[in-house]
Parts: C-alpha cells; structure tokens; sequence
C-alpha cells in the first residue's frame, strides 16, 4: 500500500537560514511524489513534482528537491528562508493510472516556523 | 475567477441541517475530486469525478452526497451530520494528460458541525 511518512512534526527555521524537509515514501512501482505548501486559511499550493528524468527538481519560490530512489525519500530544500515561508508543507505520493485521474496519498505534513 | 473556487469559505451548521458545498474550476481540467482534512491527520480523499463519473468513493458516510453536474462543478451535499465532520473540506482538480495529474485545490470550505 502506499504511505509517505514526513517525521517532523514541526520545524523551526531562522530567516536566511537553509531548510531541508524530510519525506519518506512507501510506493510498489515509479511514484509520483509532489511537494504542497499550505497557508493557513487557504489551500494546497503545487510547489513541485517529479514524474521521471532528472533527479533533483526544482519548484516555485525556490525551492528544490532530490528523487532518491534507494532511500525512498524525495526531501525539500531551499537555501535561504524567508518569513513569508511559514506554512505547512505536505508530500505526496501516487502512481501512473490511465483511468483519467490520480490518487494521491498525502503525508501528515511539516509545520514550519520561521524566526526573526 | 481563476483556478479552483469553492464556496462557501465558512459553514456553520446544525446536525440536523441540510446544506451543500461547491466547488467550481476555471482550469478546463476534467477530472475533480473531494477531500477531507482533519486536525493532526493525513489529507483523506473522499470522491473522486473523471468525465463527470464517479470514479472513487472512499468509503464515505451516506450522509455526504456529491454531485457533478458536469466537468466544471462540483457539489457535496450534506445532512444529519456529526460534530466529527466538523473539518476543512477541499475540492481539487487535474487533467487527464501524458499520464500528469498534479491536482490543483481550492481554498477550502471551513465546516463547523454543532
């Protein structure tokens, strides 16, 4: 069955500092692994995706992360935080269907903290 | 009125209330989905629609109820609900292309059971 696992509960970052947010996922085949950020009070934003090819991806806002098949993990970095990166942070995981729509299973997500 | 609009933002409603949510994309995509998102647990995919079918029911209580009119709408009707329902409810869409089917959501409908 699929799972994504994100362990850290909370994150606590100071501005310009680097961040990295772990994602482990469990997935039988290729996956398709997604990173969303969420603002409070408002939706799932795609910050970035992987489907194949290259390795590290790169996203929106800056942000950036690494495919790595042997530890089934698929992590999120950006190399300076900025304030207005406060948010919660999901992963994702889902499969190549033809039936004209994905499931997608979510992690319990990453609440980050940004200090001044 | 871009992207994935829901409506309304905020519900209040009684148990014995009957209400319904709706969920409208601007994106041309044709594929839309219901999802649940409780306090300290993982997104739950409620329904899913591809070509305004019914192509996922997770399992869902009886007492939600959606409808797709067609590949722009969405609905969720609700009645007789518990206070555990009480969540933010978020509606998604993608499209059915080249085997890529990054969803896009909306901001959600804040639902309070009393």
């Amino acid at each position: 069955a699929q799972s994504v696992t994100q362990p850290d509960i909370h994150i606590t970052v100071s501005e310009g500092a680097s961040l990295e947010l772990r994602c482990n996922y469990s997935y039988g085949a290729t996956p398709y692994l997604f990173w969303y950020v969420q603002s409070p009070g408002q939706g799932l934003q795609l910050l970035l995706k992987y489907f194949s090819g290259d390795t590290l991806v790169q996203g929106i806002k800056g942000f950036e992360a690494e495919f790595k098949r042997s530890q089934s993990s698929f992590n999120l970095r950006k190399p300076s935080v900025h304030w207005s990166d406060a948010a919660e942070y999901f992963c994702a995981v889902g499969g190549r269907k033809n039936t004209g729509f994905q499931k997608l299973v979510f992690g319990t997500g990453t609440r980050l903290l940004v200090s001044p | 009125e871009t992207g994935v609009t829901q409506t309304p933002r905020h519900l209040v409603m009684g148990m014995t209330n009957k209400k319904s949510l709706k969920c409208e994309q601007h994106l041309g995509h044709n594929a839309m989905y219901w999802y649940k998102q409780s306090a300290k647990k993982p997104l739950e995919l409620m329904f899913v629609y591809s070509l305004e079918e019914r192509v996922e029911n997770n399992s869902v209580p009886s007492r939600f109820s959606p409808e797709c009119p067609n590949s722009s709408h969405l609905f969720l009707h609700l009645h007789t609900l518990q206070p555990e329902d009480s969540a933010l409810y978020l509606c998604a869409s993608s499209l059915h292309r080249d085997n890529s089917y990054e969803q896009y959501f909306g901001p959600g409908t804040r639902l309070t059971v009393t």
